[in-house]
């Protein structure tokens, strides 16, 4: 059974630090994978998007890739009180684009 | 950028009734939509693939004579839950790919809230 599971959480951090989420991924056909930020009644909206190893930067986001040990993490700088929600890692295999996502890391960035 | 359209996002009913939801692709076509549902709490759980022109692929333990799906174009596909009951009540979420490597990624659509009283 294909798994995607992330750090438990919840996760909280201060103001202006850096959050780190992480996932780890169980089938190795896996090509793409992606982070989505869900607010509270909301649908999830992509984040980072990442394909081939090693970091991939957008603003205030970096997206890590490892595929030797199936491990994707999302590093948040200078974290915002807006940038409360639940982090949804999600991994994708093959050409129907099924997407296996993890359970969910709520962040709560307090001032 | 891509955008998906779900409608409606809130429903009441009554225990027995049939609702059906609609998801767009509204500036693109998809031959395949994802239908997810999401229990308060928990993660998005894929109920089934929505192909256009045949039919659904459903994932292990969902009944396809509950949740009736169809494709009939390339902008639209349809969910029907068939006589909901209270355990039916869950967050409906659907999305489509807009093309690019391996159908990512996909563009999720607002959601629509199920109650069945």
């Amino acid at each position: 059974q294909k798994e995607v599971e992330q750090n438990s959480g919840p996760l909280s951090v201060p103001e202006g630090a850096i959050a780190s989420l992480n996932c780890t991924y169980s089938d190795r056909g896996s090509q793409s994978f992606f982070w989505y930020r869900q607010y509270s009644g909301k649908s999830p909206e992509l984040i980072m998007s990442i394909y081939s190893n090693g970091d991939k930067e957008d603003g205030r986001f970096t997206a890590q890739l490892n595929k030797a040990s199936q491990y994707v993490s999302l590093l948040i700088r200078d974290s915002q009180p807006s940038d409360s929600a639940t982090y949804l890692c999600a991994a994708g295999g093959t050409s129907y684009g099924k997407l296996t996502f993890g359970q969910g890391t709520i962040l709560t960035v307090h001032p | 950028g891509a955008v998906v359209s779900q409608h409606p996002s809130w429903v009441i009913c009554k225990s027995g009734t049939s609702v059906k939801i609609e998801c767009r692709s509204l500036d693109f076509q998809a031959t395949t939509m994802f239908w997810y549902r999401q229990f308060p709490k928990q993660s998005l759980m894929l109920m089934a693939t929505s192909n256009e022109g045949s039919k659904a692929t459903y994932e292990q333990g969902v009944e396809k004579d509950k949740f009736l799906i169809n494709h009939a174009s390339l902008t639209l596909s349809t969910l029907t839950v068939t006589s909901a009951h209270p355990e039916d009540s869950s967050f409906y979420i659907c999305s489509a790919p807009s093309g690019g490597p391996n159908n990512q990624p996909q563009h999720f659509g607002d959601g629509t809230r199920l109650s069945i009283l």
